[in-house]
């Protein structure tokens, strides 16, 4: 399965600023994702990356307070724009690998995001 | 959106089977059934996906209903390792929509 880091693990920032998460992946894959985990919640898909193209949003999720990087086949970054203590959150990156005759997501370790 | 109901929470005793049940009533012809857990602090491991026929691996087995319309993760030996939270998803592609999952506690 596809190994997966995120950078970095955990920050503490300032209300207004922005924080960019990167997420780099030991293999090429076609598909990332983006996901928000709150305080005490599940996880919400907030976008779907493709290389070569623009990222896809969930509904709730506009690409102005999350645009979203995808150079290349390994890596992806997703930047948490003019933040406010409501983005306190994992941000967490998975991709999608074709494993055992289906496609399967493999998870990065999150990025825990306090906002101040 | 989650198309998936669980239980909000569970026990288990240390060494028996656990058994996580998930509806999912309104599944679709073409689309799977997987399971996720998430221990505290980490990302969601994977478990196991099924589509129609049980599923067996080497950490769980997949139980789904002939209709397909609800499905039973079963731990056989449960851990203290295991208390996590499981998390039942149907898709089809992708996109995974999680629901809130299912608090399994592994009592010693």
């Amino acid at each position: 399965s596809a190994v997966i880091s995120q950078k970095p693990s955990r920050d503490i920032c300032q209300r207004g600023t922005s924080l960019t998460i990167q997420c780099q992946v030991d293999s090429q894959v076609t598909m990332m994702f983006w996901y928000r985990q709150q305080p005490g919640q599940s996880l919400t898909l907030i976008a779907t990356a493709n290389q070569g193209s623009e990222a896809t949003y969930e509904s709730g999720f506009v690409i102005d307070k999350f645009p979203i990087s995808r150079p290349n086949l390994t890596f992806s970054t997703l930047t948490v724009s003019n933040m406010s203590p409501e983005d306190s959150s994992i941000y967490l990156c998975s991709v999608e690998e074709f494993a055992q005759g289906q496609d399967e997501q493999f998870f990065g370790p999150g990025t825990r995001l306090t906002v101040l | 959106d989650a198309k998936t109901t669980q239980p909000p929470s569970m026990d288990c005793a240390e060494g028996r089977a656990a058994n996580l049940p998930c509806n999912h009533s309104t599944i679709s012809g073409n689309e799977y059934v997987y399971w996720y857990r998430q221990i505290h602090s980490q990302g969601p491991q994977y478990i196991i996906h099924g589509l129609k026929n049980n599923e067996t691996n080497e950490m769980a087995s997949l139980i789904i209903t002939e209709d397909r319309k609800s499905s039973t993760l079963i731990l056989p030996h449960a851990t203290l390792r295991d208390t996590a939270v499981y998390y039942c998803i149907v898709s089809s592609g992708n996109q995974f929509y999680f629901g809130t999952g299912t608090s399994l506690t592994v009592i010693p």
